[in-house]
């Protein structure tokens, strides 16, 4: 059984750092996850995949702000140096034998 | 670069079938799963269906398996997504994506469409 699990919201200051989390549950082997964004009104975007050594592999024109990490069951999404359009709700994404699927999404608000 | 369009929503009755396309351009669309994935009005994403590939092996979330098929033609670019038994419950928009991972079964999302609204009503 695959379970993957998000904050509903989150908050950052304009410049500030945050991360965001999303804690990975498995009875099997755990897998690689990607991160996806998804701004008000606009289809989703890939920002990266985090592998399970905690290496992570950004999509096309993702800006340096944003990197990926693991901690345990734990894995992470950083964004250094917020900006207002980074005010968006952020998913998880992981994969297993005949499953994929997505975490609730965390809404991150920029203050 | 990679752009994908999907096709063929609209408003549907309730037991009704819709068949959605997507038409991908930009890569190499034989090399590449590829997904279908759903949001609901004011929810979350929820992946639905994936494809190898070669079309060779397919996966689908339990609460769509037996109405949905997902199907592509390498030949034409193109990836389906033929909806029977339309329930309610399916209303949303739905997204095309494309795998990740050159060469993979469909394990992460790399690349999405704009998504189409599929209305069950």
């Amino acid at each position: 059984q695959l379970v993957l699990t998000q904050s509903p919201s989150a908050s950052a200051s304009l410049g500030a750092s945050v991360n965001l989390t999303c804690t990975l549950r498995s009875t099997g082997t755990t897998y690689a996850i990607a991160w996806h964004q998804q701004q008000t009104e606009k289809g989703p975007r890939f920002l990266m995949k985090v592998n399970r050594d905690g290496t992570y592999i950004k999509g096309d024109g993702i800006p340096d702000r944003f990197s990926g990490s693991i901690s345990g069951a734990e894995r992470y999404l950083t964004i250094s140096s917020v900006q207002s359009e980074d005010d968006a709700d952020y998913y998880c994404q992981t994969w297993g034998p005949a499953i994929r699927m997505f975490g609730g999404g965390t809404k991150l608000t920029v203050l | 670069q990679v752009q994908l369009v999907e096709s063929g929503g609209g408003v549907v009755q309730p037991g009704r079938s819709l068949r959605l396309s997507c038409a991908a351009s930009g890569f190499t669309f034989s090399n590449y799963g590829m997904h279908w994935v759903r949001q609901a009005p004011g929810k979350g994403l929820e992946w639905v269906a994936v494809i190898s590939y070669d079309g060779t092996h397919t996966y689908y979330e339990d609460s769509v398996k037996g109405r949905f098929t997902i199907s592509r033609d390498n030949s034409k670019n193109t990836l389906h997504l033929q909806m029977n038994s339309l329930r309610a419950e399916d209303t949303a928009v739905y997204y095309c994506a494309r795998d990740q991972r050159i060469f993979g079964f469909g394990e992460l999302c790399g690349y999405w469409g704009q998504g189409i609204l599929v209305t069950v009503s």
